[in-house]
């Protein structure tokens, strides 16, 4: 189980928008520590999809978006497309830990 | 280009060892942090080891800790795991990836393809 909680699964259909959301506490996004996403599709190398909160890598369409407050975070994608459907984790630092750690991940379905 | 090629992987007895590796190219490998994350079946990514750019750090998540070893020789670009006592539970899928650090807090922007390890009798 991890310290950072994110729904099992999220569904939404092709243009439409969905948010994933990332739960922490005290000792890591609620510390202001940095808050990460990847993209995972199985068989394949997982992707960074965003970075430091809100910040998008080369190449990475700007569908994507992340945000931050207090304890939590989201991920934001706009214009569903097939091609999203995917596992989307998110990532922090833990001060308990001393470590980084992911979230539990998120099955995204497109309808 | 970056690339992080992956090797090692096997199937392996209960009890036993296994060294991973991974080869690095494409960007300033003496430079950078390097960690090892693992997916096991059904499961979700857990990020099991971490070591700095020059040896001088390194990290274990607690499943993994006295059992497991991350190394590197920075003369040959590559990034090594060595796995003991290795457990039912140590099977998964391990990836190795670029670590950018900043503050304290690490993320991964580059990752390998994968080796797996199957742990069984």
């Amino acid at each position: 189980q991890s310290v950072l909680t994110q729904p099992p699964s999220v569904s939404g259909a092709p243009g439409q928008e969905i948010t994933i959301s990332c739960a922490g506490g005290s000792s890591n996004i609620g510390a202001d520590y940095d808050v990460h996403w990847y993209q995972h599709l199985p068989g394949t190398a997982p992707k960074l999809l965003i970075f430091g909160n809100n910040n998008r890598p080369s190449g990475v369409p700007d569908r994507f978006s992340g945000s931050k407050s207090g304890t939590s975070a989201s991920l934001a994608i706009t214009g569903l497309q097939a091609e999203d459907e995917a596992d989307y984790y998110c990532q922090s630092y833990d001060s308990n830990l001393s470590g980084s750690v992911f979230g539990g991940g998120t099955k995204l379905t497109v309808l | 280009e970056v690339q992080l090629l992956e090797s090692g992987g096997t199937l392996v007895q209960p009890g036993g060892s296994l060294r991973l590796s991974c080869a690095a190219s494409g960007f300033t490998f003496n430079s950078y942090a390097m960690s090892w994350v693992r997916q096991a079946p059904g499961k979700g990514l857990e990020w099991i080891s971490y070591i700095s750019a020059t040896e001088g750090d390194t990290w274990y998540t607690d499943s993994v800790q006295g059992r497991f070893t991350i190394s590197r020789d920075n003369s040959e670009n590559t990034l090594y795991l060595q796995m003991n006592s290795l457990r039912a539970e140590d099977t998964a899928v391990y990836y190795c990836a670029k670590d950018v650090c900043s503050g304290g807090s690490c993320y991964l922007d580059y990752w390998g393809q994968g080796t797996r390890v199957t742990v069984s009798s």
